[in-house]
């Protein structure tokens, strides 16, 4: 089963406006990040936030992270155009077989003009 | 240019027929994955190898198979053992070093089984 879980589905905003994204997840965690898909690409690796971390910034993305409630989040400001395109959040476990990614379901962002 | 090229884009088979997707990356990376995407929906893991000559198992490894005889390489075979093959299929890679967490994805290969 898919360990986390993406809240919404999907999101339409305006330009400049914020898009939040959220992801809860199962089990413990070496490091939550988040990546991006552009419609039929490959993903593109976008922030990574460490089990021992709280929130961490990158230009205009801000990721939190709540261990106790094992939950995630994905802030987007003063959102472009450009940046509409599928999110997910994925959870790095490692196992007796090295390190593993396991990937949400998914938000679909679209931002308008 | 540093990458990884999977290849081709679209692929398309008869059912009951055997397909393999290529998966090539000149990042000197150690570790490399396959995924499936279906429509609207994340990520799941096919396979995935630590080092050369070795792999394992993912979450839906029935009806595919991998081989790992080259760093660079890391070919994926859907069965004809495979249900539902129809999807996209995404390799990935990624270093070994401590802090090499990142995985760099392929642009993938849309495959349709009629």
């Amino acid at each position: 089963s898919q360990q986390g879980e993406e809240d919404p589905q999907a999101l339409s905003i305006q330009e400049g406006e914020n898009a939040t994204m959220n992801c809860s997840y199962k089990t413990s965690i070496n490091n939550l990040q988040w990546y991006r898909q552009n419609s039929g690409r490959g993903l593109v690796h976008l922030i990574l936030i460490r089990s021992n971390e709280r929130e961490k910034h990158s230009g205009r993305l801000r990721v939190t992270l709540d261990t106790s409630k094992k939950s995630s989040s994905l802030l987007i400001t003063a959102s472009r155009a450009a940046d509409t395109a599928s999110y997910f959040c994925a959870t790095d476990i490692l196992t007796g077989g090295g390190n593993k990614l396991t990937f949400g379901t998914g938000t679909q962002l679209k931002v308008e003009l | 240019d540093g990458g990884i090229t999977q290849s081709p884009k679209y692929l398309f088979r008869k059912e009951g027929q055997n397909v393999t997707l290529s998966c090539e990356q000149n990042l000197n990376h150690d570790a490399m994955y396959w995924y499936r995407q279906d429509p609207g929906q994340g990520l799941r893991l096919i396979y995935y190898s630590q080092i050369v000559n070795d792999f394992q198992k993912g979450d839906i490894a029935e009806g595919y198979s991998v081989s790992r005889e080259k760093k660079e390489s890391f070919p994926l075979t859907v069965t004809s053992a495979q249900k539902n093959p129809t999807a996209f299929y995404l390799c990935a890679s990624k270093g070994q070093a401590p802090a090499d967490y990142e995985q760099y994805f392929g642009p993938g290969t849309r495959l349709t089984v009629t």
